[in-house]
């Protein structure tokens, strides 16, 4: 079946660096796909839906400076945590829907930043 | 308004009993609703999910029910076993005709433990 791949799975970081989390739509083209954050013990929260070739839409509360993510082609959606803080220490997930063959949505495995 | 309420926070089942978790939700513009379940570490996996045109919806073990005029909606398990134990999240959202349901709202989840 389709699958999401995200990387990387984990990553530690020092305060104030950047990060960048890619994801990817490996047998499937994805024109839409889905930024979440979840916390530990918490549900997840969309951050921005994720559109190629167009600027993201963020959710309210969502520093769109702070997370920059970049739909470059049908395959890959990229999120950039700027100038990182132990605060943003968090699982990201991002989910993408094969909109032109099956219309299902597929989840990634997540990606745990720690930010030190 | 986009919430999803879902009870109970914690759930404990012996083997082969019935699990049973439930979820309600406000905004009546919601038209698609899956069960999802994750594992610790990982993305979430869909479970089953189900459509207001019917009532319920089995896929083996797991059934959905689903009451329109409530704006509730519930997962069973039946005959849980220990390799269930994760949590499930329930989610909502507006298809906008059958291509566009990946902005999911979730509700809070429920760690399901399921003692042999």
């Amino acid at each position: 079946g389709a699958v999401v791949s995200q990387h990387p799975s984990r990553v530690i970081c020092k305060s104030g660096t950047s990060v960048k989390i890619e994801c990817r739509s490996l047998d499937f083209q994805a024109t839409t796909m889905f930024w979440y954050r979840q916390f530990p013990k918490q549900s997840l929260m969309l951050m921005a839906t994720s559109n190629e070739g167009s600027k993201a839409t963020y959710e309210q509360g969502v520093e769109k400076d702070k997370f920059l993510i970049n739909h470059a082609s049908l395959t890959l959606s990229t999120l950039t945590v700027t100038s990182a803080h132990p605060e943003d220490s968090s699982f990201y997930i991002c989910s993408a829907q094969d909109r032109v063959v099956t219309g299902e949505l597929f989840f990634g495995e997540g990606s745990r930043l720690t930010v030190l | 308004q986009q919430q999803v309420k879902q009870s109970p926070q914690s759930l404990i089942v012996q083997k082969g009993g019935i699990s049973i978790i439930n979820c309600a939700y406000e905004n009546t513009a919601f038209d698609y609703f899956p069960w999802y379940q994750q594992f610790p570490g990982k993305g979430p996996a869909l479970l089953i999910a189900i459509r207001p045109d019917v009532s319920e919806k089995k896929e083996g073990r797991f059934t959905i029910s689903f009451n329109k005029s409530a704006k509730q909606f519930s997962l069973h398990i039946m005959d849980s076993q220990p390799g269930d134990s994760a949590t499930y999240f329930c989610a909502a959202s507006i298809s906008a005709g059958g291509t566009s349901y990946g902005k999911l709202t979730f509700g809070q989840g429920t760690i399901l433990t399921v003692h042999p």
